[in-house]
C-alpha cells in the first residue's frame, strides 16, 4: 500500500527565513508520481508541482525548490525568503503512474510565517 | 472554462438526513474523484470514476454512493448522514492523457449534527 508521511504537523518561522517541509513516502511501484499542493486559509487546493519517479533532478521555481531523493524516499519542499503569503497548509501526495492515478495524501504541514 | 465547480459551499445536516453534493467540470476530463478532508488531516479518496457509467470505490466509501451518467457530472450521495461524515468534501478531475495532476473544486463544508 502507498503511504505518505509529513512528520512536521506545524511550523512557524519569521518572515524572510528559509523553511523546509519534509515528505517521506512508501510505495512498491517502480513508477509513480509525487505532488505538492498548497491549501491557503481560503480552503482551496492549489497545485504546486508534479515529479515523475524517473526524474530525480531538483526543481526550482522562484522562491520554491524541491529535492527528490529516491534513495531515501523523500520529496522535500523548501521555501526561500519566506513571506506572510506563504502561510498555508502544504500537502505532499503520491499516485500510481498507471490507471486512475489516485492520490494518497500526507496529513499536511501547517506553515505560519510571522511578520 | 469554469473548471471544477461544487455546490453547495456549506451545508448543515441533521443525523439521518440525506443529501447530494454536486460536482461538475467543463474540461471534458475522463477521470473524476471525490475526496474528504477531516480536520487537521490530509484528503482521503471516497470514490472515483474513469468515465461515464464507470465508478469504483476508494479508501473510505462507506456511507456514500456515486453515479456518473455524463462526462461532466459526478454527484456524491449521502443516504443517512452521521456525525462521522462531518468533513470538507473535494471533487477533482483529470484528463485521460497529457497533464496528470488533478484539478480540484473549491470544496463543500458539511456539518452533521
Amino acid at each position: 500500500a502507498q503511504k505518505v508521511t509529513q512528520a512536521q504537523t506545524e511550523i512557524s518561522v519569521v518572515e524572510k527565513e528559509d523553511v523546509t517541509l519534509d515528505c517521506v513516502y512508501e510505495t512498491r511501484d517502480t513508477t509513480y508520481y509525487l505532488f505538492w499542493y498548497k491549501q491557503p486559509p481560503s480552503g482551496e487546493l492549489v497545485f504546486l508541482i508534479r515529479r515523475n519517479s524517473f526524474d530525480e533532478q531538483n526543481e526550482i521555481s522562484g522562491r520554491y525548490s524541491w529535492n527528490f531523493q529516491k534513495s531515501t524516499s523523500s520529496f522535500n519542499f523548501t521555501i526561500t525568503a519566506s513571506q506572510v503569503v506563504d502561510s498555508a497548509v502544504y500537502f505532499c501526495a503520491l499516485s500510481e503512474a498507471k490507471g486512475a492515478q489516485k492520490l494518497v495524501f500526507g496529513q499536511g504541514t501547517r506553515l505560519t510565517i510571522n511578520p | 472554462n469554469a473548471g471544477v465547480t461544487q455546490t453547495p459551499k456549506f451545508r448543515i445536516l441533521k443525523i439521518g438526513q440525506s443529501m447530494t453534493l454536486q460536482c461538475a467540470q467543463d474540461m471534458n476530463h475522463n477521470y473524476m474523484y471525490w475526496y474528504r478532508q477531516d480536520p487537521g488531516m490530509g484528503l482521503k479518496l471516497i470514490y472515483y470514476s474513469v468515465g461515464a457509467g464507470i465508478t469504483d470505490k476508494g479508501e473510505v466509501p462507506n456511507g456514500y454512493n456515486v453515479s456518473r451518467s455524463t462526462t461532466e457530472d459526478f454527484p456524491l450521495r449521502l443516504e443517512l448522514a452521521a456525525p462521522s461524515q462531518t468533513s470538507v468534501y473535494f471533487c477533482a478531475s483529470r484528463p485521460l492523457e497529457g497533464l496528470n495532476e488533478q484539478f480540484f473544486g473549491p470544496g463543500t463544508r458539511l456539518t452533521v449534527l
